[in-house]
């Protein structure tokens, strides 16, 4: 099983509607993040956290929302989803020491 | 504020040629540089990472990288490059241990036989 397990790996959907991306791991890190790939801009961070009380804004946190429930799962919300949305999304786990990230396989979403 | 630099979109090799893929970056501080590979649908990799000692910084599946204070430059370099290095990779900094990893742009690795 992976370690970062990211659910939907693809969706499709219309303007307007709210859509939750997930995150878990096995890990047992404390340190989790969303990133967001766009071809030719790299990834940009969206939200990061780094316990479970701990919530913070990354470079293009507008539009989205996120939720730690517990120290396993990091979850991305888009409230109202619209088209330059569309990316490939990252969920990435990291502990203090090494500063090493460890990524899901991405969801990609489209939105119409 | 931290940022870093890929100036090349995309690199192109003959298979048994060196490789590099070139990174700058500009940070304050003592940076933490990072370099990650992307297969084709699929998530990032780490490949290897300096922080602080020696400048030549070896890593996975033969890569290795050079840290140079004065050009703020951290390339990725391989003595002879494979078909199935073909990929999109990532440079990455951070301004401390405990800081936020920001990615450059990608540079597109291609090596033809």
């Amino acid at each position: 099983d992976a370690d970062v397990t990211q659910t939907p790996r693809n969706r499709i959907t219309k303007t307007g509607k709210r859509i939750m991306l997930e995150c878990s791991q096995t890990k047992g890190h404390d340190r989790m993040y969303w990133y967001r790939q766009d071809p030719g801009l790299g990834l940009r961070l969206i939200y990061y956290s780094f316990d479970v009380k701990d919530i913070n804004k990354g470079e293009i946190s507008d539009g989205y929302s996120v939720s730690r429930q517990a120290q396993a799962k990091f979850s991305l919300s888009l409230e109202s989803a619209i088209p330059n949305q569309t990316a490939l999304y990252f969920c990435a786990t990291s502990d203090l020491w090494s500063g090493e990230l460890f990524f899901g396989e991405g969801s990609r979403l489209t939105v119409l | 504020a931290q940022s870093v630099a890929q100036p090349e979109d995309q690199v192109n090799v003959a298979e048994g040629n060196p490789l590099t893929v070139k990174c700058t970056y500009s940070v304050s501080g003592n940076p933490y540089l990072f370099w990650y590979v992307q297969y084709p649908n699929r998530g990032l990799q780490f490949l290897l990472k300096y922080i602080t000692g020696d400048n030549l910084v070896k890593g996975s599946y033969g890569f290795e990288a050079e840290f140079n204070k004065s050009q703020t430059s951290f390339h990725l370099k391989k003595p002879s490059a494979l078909v199935s290095d073909s990929a999109l990779y990532f440079c990455a900094v951070r301004r401390n241990q405990g800081g936020k990893l920001i990615f450059g742009q990608g540079t597109e690795l291609s090596v033809k036989p």
